[in-house]
Protein backbone atom coordinates (compact mmCIF):
# COMPACT_ATOMS: atom_id res chain seq x y z
CA UNK A 1 0.00 0.00 0.00
CA UNK A 2 1.81 3.39 -0.98
CA UNK A 3 1.41 6.10 1.35
CA UNK A 4 2.92 9.42 1.66
CA UNK A 5 3.78 11.60 4.26
CA UNK A 6 4.00 15.74 4.58
CA UNK A 7 7.07 16.81 6.35
CA UNK A 8 8.55 21.06 7.58
CA UNK A 9 7.94 23.82 9.45
CA UNK A 10 4.83 24.37 10.75
CA UNK A 11 5.68 27.99 10.65
CA UNK A 12 7.08 30.02 8.14
CA UNK A 13 7.57 33.97 8.24
CA UNK A 14 5.80 36.37 5.63
CA UNK A 15 8.56 37.36 2.63
CA UNK A 16 10.84 33.96 3.62
CA UNK A 17 10.56 30.63 1.48
CA UNK A 18 8.01 27.52 2.31
CA UNK A 19 9.69 24.31 2.00
CA UNK A 20 8.31 20.42 2.51
CA UNK A 21 9.04 17.48 1.77
CA UNK A 22 7.17 14.32 0.66
CA UNK A 23 8.05 10.96 1.46
CA UNK A 24 6.51 7.89 -0.47
CA UNK A 25 6.71 4.50 0.99
CA UNK A 26 5.25 0.80 -0.25
CA UNK A 27 6.46 2.01 -3.72
CA UNK A 28 8.77 3.49 -6.29
CA UNK A 29 8.62 6.81 -6.64
CA UNK A 30 10.68 6.22 -10.22
CA UNK A 31 8.08 3.50 -10.92
CA UNK A 32 6.99 5.59 -14.05
CA UNK A 33 3.86 5.35 -14.28
CA UNK A 34 3.11 8.14 -12.08
CA UNK A 35 3.06 11.84 -11.51
CA UNK A 36 3.94 13.52 -8.00
CA UNK A 37 1.59 16.82 -7.11
CA UNK A 38 1.62 19.37 -4.70
CA UNK A 39 -1.80 20.83 -3.53
CA UNK A 40 -2.83 23.27 -0.84
CA UNK A 41 -6.17 23.58 0.38
CA UNK A 42 -6.63 27.23 2.66
CA UNK A 43 -9.08 26.81 5.73
CA UNK A 44 -12.32 26.63 4.85
CA UNK A 45 -11.80 27.12 0.93
CA UNK A 46 -11.50 24.85 -1.98
CA UNK A 47 -8.29 22.58 -3.91
CA UNK A 48 -5.62 24.38 -5.27
CA UNK A 49 -2.96 22.01 -7.41
CA UNK A 50 0.70 23.96 -7.12
CA UNK A 51 2.66 21.59 -9.48
CA UNK A 52 3.58 18.31 -10.51
CA UNK A 53 6.99 16.46 -11.30
CA UNK A 54 7.91 13.33 -13.11
CA UNK A 55 11.33 11.40 -11.92
CA UNK A 56 12.99 12.59 -14.94
CA UNK A 57 12.79 15.86 -13.24
CA UNK A 58 10.48 17.52 -15.80
CA UNK A 59 7.44 19.69 -13.48
CA UNK A 60 4.69 21.62 -14.77
CA UNK A 61 3.60 24.80 -12.24
CA UNK A 62 -0.07 26.46 -11.76
CA UNK A 63 0.70 29.51 -13.78
CA UNK A 64 -0.71 31.62 -10.79
CA UNK A 65 2.11 30.23 -8.55
CA UNK A 66 4.73 29.30 -10.99
CA UNK A 67 7.07 32.56 -10.34
CA UNK A 68 7.73 30.97 -6.74
CA UNK A 69 6.97 27.50 -6.98
CA UNK A 70 10.17 24.93 -7.10
CA UNK A 71 9.44 21.11 -7.26
CA UNK A 72 12.10 18.44 -7.07
CA UNK A 73 12.78 14.89 -6.47
CA UNK A 74 15.19 12.89 -4.99
CA UNK A 75 14.84 9.08 -5.88
CA UNK A 76 17.57 8.06 -3.81
CA UNK A 77 15.14 9.00 -0.93
CA UNK A 78 12.28 8.15 -2.60
CA UNK A 79 10.63 11.66 -1.98
CA UNK A 80 9.96 14.94 -3.78
CA UNK A 81 9.96 18.41 -2.44
CA UNK A 82 8.11 21.89 -2.59
CA UNK A 83 9.82 25.29 -2.21
CA UNK A 84 7.35 28.31 -2.28
CA UNK A 85 9.26 31.31 -2.25
CA UNK A 86 8.20 35.22 -0.88
CA UNK A 87 5.35 34.22 0.89
CA UNK A 88 2.57 35.63 2.43
CA UNK A 89 -0.15 35.32 4.81
CA UNK A 90 -2.39 34.09 1.82
CA UNK A 91 -0.22 30.70 1.48
CA UNK A 92 -1.29 29.94 4.77
CA UNK A 93 -3.24 26.28 4.12
CA UNK A 94 -3.25 22.97 4.69
CA UNK A 95 -0.28 21.00 2.25
CA UNK A 96 -0.93 17.86 0.42
CA UNK A 97 1.26 15.49 -1.69
CA UNK A 98 -0.25 13.49 -4.08
CA UNK A 99 0.21 10.50 -6.36
CA UNK A 100 -1.36 11.72 -10.05
CA UNK A 101 -2.23 8.91 -13.00
CA UNK A 102 0.57 9.61 -15.62
CA UNK A 103 -2.51 9.81 -18.46
CA UNK A 104 -2.85 13.11 -20.48
CA UNK A 105 -6.22 15.32 -18.64
CA UNK A 106 -6.76 12.75 -16.30
CA UNK A 107 -6.55 14.65 -13.35
CA UNK A 108 -6.56 11.37 -11.21
CA UNK A 109 -4.66 11.85 -7.72
CA UNK A 110 -5.39 8.24 -6.38
CA UNK A 111 -2.84 8.12 -3.36
CA UNK A 112 -2.67 11.36 -0.77
CA UNK A 113 -0.44 12.09 2.31
CA UNK A 114 -2.50 13.37 5.31
CA UNK A 115 -1.50 17.15 4.83
CA UNK A 116 0.24 19.71 6.66
CA UNK A 117 -0.42 22.86 7.59
CA UNK A 118 1.63 25.61 7.77
CA UNK A 119 1.21 29.15 9.05
CA UNK A 120 2.97 32.15 7.43
CA UNK A 121 2.66 34.63 10.38
CA UNK A 122 5.69 36.92 11.73
CA UNK B 1 -13.35 31.96 -8.32
CA UNK B 2 -13.04 28.86 -9.40
CA UNK B 3 -12.26 27.60 -12.90
CA UNK B 4 -15.14 24.62 -12.38
CA UNK B 5 -18.43 25.95 -11.11
CA UNK B 6 -20.35 23.50 -8.54
CA UNK B 7 -22.99 24.13 -6.33
CA UNK B 8 -22.03 25.25 -2.91
CA UNK B 9 -24.34 23.10 -0.80
CA UNK B 10 -26.83 19.80 -1.70
CA UNK B 11 -28.96 18.12 0.46
CA UNK B 12 -30.78 15.17 1.07
CA UNK B 13 -32.54 12.62 3.00
CA UNK B 14 -30.85 9.53 4.19
CA UNK B 15 -31.95 6.73 1.39
CA UNK B 16 -32.27 9.25 -1.69
CA UNK B 17 -30.43 10.07 -4.50
CA UNK B 18 -28.41 13.32 -4.84
CA UNK B 19 -26.53 14.84 -7.93
CA UNK B 20 -23.69 17.46 -8.09
CA UNK B 21 -22.59 19.19 -11.34
CA UNK B 22 -19.66 20.48 -12.29
CA UNK B 23 -20.00 22.96 -15.00
CA UNK B 24 -16.03 24.14 -16.91
CA UNK B 25 -15.40 25.18 -20.91
CA UNK B 26 -14.30 23.76 -23.94
CA UNK B 27 -10.35 24.37 -22.18
CA UNK B 28 -11.27 21.73 -19.84
CA UNK B 29 -14.04 19.48 -18.88
CA UNK B 30 -14.75 19.56 -22.89
CA UNK B 31 -11.54 17.88 -23.75
CA UNK B 32 -10.08 16.32 -20.48
CA UNK B 33 -11.38 13.78 -18.13
CA UNK B 34 -13.36 14.43 -14.98
CA UNK B 35 -11.76 13.09 -11.04
CA UNK B 36 -14.38 13.51 -8.82
CA UNK B 37 -12.90 13.30 -4.66
CA UNK B 38 -14.72 12.84 -1.81
CA UNK B 39 -12.85 15.43 1.78
CA UNK B 40 -14.60 13.85 5.24
CA UNK B 41 -14.35 16.93 7.53
CA UNK B 42 -10.57 17.08 8.95
CA UNK B 43 -8.66 14.39 6.07
CA UNK B 44 -7.16 14.52 3.13
CA UNK B 45 -9.66 13.80 -0.44
CA UNK B 46 -10.41 10.47 -1.69
CA UNK B 47 -10.55 9.58 -5.52
CA UNK B 48 -14.10 8.55 -5.43
CA UNK B 49 -14.70 9.07 -9.91
CA UNK B 50 -11.86 9.02 -12.53
CA UNK B 51 -11.78 8.82 -16.15
CA UNK B 52 -15.28 10.92 -15.93
CA UNK B 53 -16.78 7.17 -14.64
CA UNK B 54 -14.93 5.14 -13.31
CA UNK B 55 -14.46 3.57 -9.69
CA UNK B 56 -11.09 2.99 -7.78
CA UNK B 57 -11.04 -0.22 -6.30
CA UNK B 58 -13.21 -0.12 -3.14
CA UNK B 59 -15.83 2.96 -3.76
CA UNK B 60 -19.44 1.72 -3.71
CA UNK B 61 -21.17 1.68 -6.71
CA UNK B 62 -23.61 3.83 -5.03
CA UNK B 63 -21.34 6.37 -6.43
CA UNK B 64 -21.29 7.16 -10.46
CA UNK B 65 -20.08 9.84 -12.30
CA UNK B 66 -20.87 11.19 -16.32
CA UNK B 67 -19.93 13.42 -18.55
CA UNK B 68 -21.62 15.55 -20.99
CA UNK B 69 -19.74 18.39 -23.30
CA UNK B 70 -18.26 21.24 -20.98
CA UNK B 71 -20.30 19.33 -17.53
CA UNK B 72 -19.96 16.46 -15.18
CA UNK B 73 -22.29 15.40 -12.95
CA UNK B 74 -21.42 13.10 -9.38
CA UNK B 75 -24.46 10.77 -8.56
CA UNK B 76 -24.88 9.51 -4.63
CA UNK B 77 -27.43 6.70 -4.41
CA UNK B 78 -28.46 5.19 -0.93
CA UNK B 79 -27.72 8.22 0.83
CA UNK B 80 -26.05 7.61 4.64
CA UNK B 81 -25.19 9.93 7.07
CA UNK B 82 -21.38 8.79 6.38
CA UNK B 83 -21.18 11.07 3.02
CA UNK B 84 -21.79 13.65 4.60
CA UNK B 85 -18.36 15.44 2.80
CA UNK B 86 -17.50 18.22 0.88
CA UNK B 87 -16.92 16.75 -3.21
CA UNK B 88 -14.47 18.12 -5.52
CA UNK B 89 -14.44 17.68 -9.55
CA UNK B 90 -10.95 18.18 -10.81
CA UNK B 91 -9.71 18.30 -14.46
CA UNK B 92 -6.94 19.27 -16.70
CA UNK B 93 -7.13 23.05 -18.22
CA UNK B 94 -5.29 24.54 -21.38
CA UNK B 95 -6.10 27.84 -21.20
CA UNK B 96 -2.93 29.09 -19.92
CA UNK B 97 -0.74 26.35 -19.80
CA UNK B 98 -0.57 22.59 -20.98
CA UNK B 99 -1.20 20.58 -18.03
CA UNK B 100 -2.94 22.89 -15.35
CA UNK B 101 -5.11 21.06 -13.28
CA UNK B 102 -8.38 22.98 -11.52
CA UNK B 103 -10.54 22.02 -9.50
CA UNK B 104 -14.31 22.99 -8.47
CA UNK B 105 -14.89 25.10 -5.26
CA UNK B 106 -16.53 22.10 -3.85
CA UNK B 107 -19.83 21.20 -3.18
CA UNK B 108 -21.13 20.56 0.69
CA UNK B 109 -23.49 17.41 0.83
CA UNK B 110 -25.70 17.30 4.07
CA UNK B 111 -27.57 13.67 4.76
CA UNK B 112 -30.91 15.26 6.56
Amino acid sequence: QVQLQESGPGLVKPSQTLSLTCTVSGGSISSGSYYWSWIRQPAGKGLEWIGRIYTSGSTNYNPSLKSRVTISVDTSKNQFSLKLSSVTAADTAVYYCARESMRKGAAAFDYWGQGTLVTVSS
Amino acid sequence: QSVLTQPPSVSAAPGQKVTISCSGSSSNIGNNYVSWYQQLPGTAPKLLIYDNNKRPSGIPDRFSGSKSGTSATLGITGLQTGDEADYYCGTWDSSLSAGNVVFGGGTKLTVL
